[in-house]
């Protein structure tokens, strides 16, 4: 899987977007990218994924480049229960048997 | 809507313990996985069982041994447990390996080897 390379920490104010980019530059065809985070000592919680188009769901919206080389997780309006570490992930599950590779993520910290 | 339920949730261990931790899934998934995270870390693939019946080796499994029990539970067993097996390990599990989409993952278990 493709080795993807994040900020190590954000800070948003409550109420704002938060936009977490994440860079992939080395992304194959088949790859997925992926957003997951972590809130404090939990497991972690799927948000989403895309491979080519935009995607968003009730949680956030992932905004993938026409290169695919990057993309951006948007969490529209941040709250205090947000603040987690987020983690991207370059993955192809039909050939990786399921063996998801977490980095260090992203620190988002939300602020009242 | 229990999802993937661990046990125990924490642990102290002495050094050359062992001890088994339990994993269940509710979703009818077929694939399972053991990761662990050390602090400030992100999360290792000890082992995983694509399906029922299978098991393989992730990055990390010196120290472990897992059993697919049946399709619902995955366990991961320390032998002789050392202090650098100390961590929070966390179960999950996927409906297929060739699916792209979101896995569900347990809320850990705490484990402090001493």
């Amino acid at each position: 899987d493709a080795k993807t390379t994040q900020p190590p920490s954000m800070d948003c104010a409550e109420g704002r977007a938060a936009n977490l980019p994440c860079n992939h530059s080395t992304i194959s065809g088949n790859e997925y990218v992926y957003w997951y985070r972590q809130i404090h000592s939990q497991g972690p919680q799927y948000i989403i994924h895309g491979l080519k188009n935009n995607e968003t769901n009730e949680m956030a919206s992932l905004i993938i480049t026409e290169d695919r080389k990057s993309s951006t997780l948007i969490l529209p309006h941040a709250t205090l229960r947000d603040t987690a570490v987020y983690y991207c992930i370059a993955f192809a599950g039909g050939t990786s048997y399921g063996k998801l590779t977490f980095g260090q993520g992203t620190i988002l910290t939300v602020h009242p | 809507n229990a999802g993937v339920t661990q046990t125990p949730k924490f642990q102290v261990l002495k050094t050359g313990q062992s001890m088994t931790l339990q994993c269940a899934q509710d979703m009818n998934h077929n694939s399972m996985y053991w990761y662990r995270q050390d602090p400030g870390m992100g999360l290792r693939l000890i082992y995983y069982s694509a399906s029922e019946g299978t098991t393989d080796k992730g990055e990390v499994p010196n120290g472990y041994n897992v059993s697919r029990l049946n399709k619902r539970e995955f366990s991961l067993r320390l032998e002789s447990a050392a202090p650098s097996q100390t961590s929070v390990y966390f179960c999950a599990s996927s409906d297929r390996p060739g699916a792209n989409y979101g896995y569900t993952f347990g809320s850990g278990t705490r484990l402090t080897v001493v």
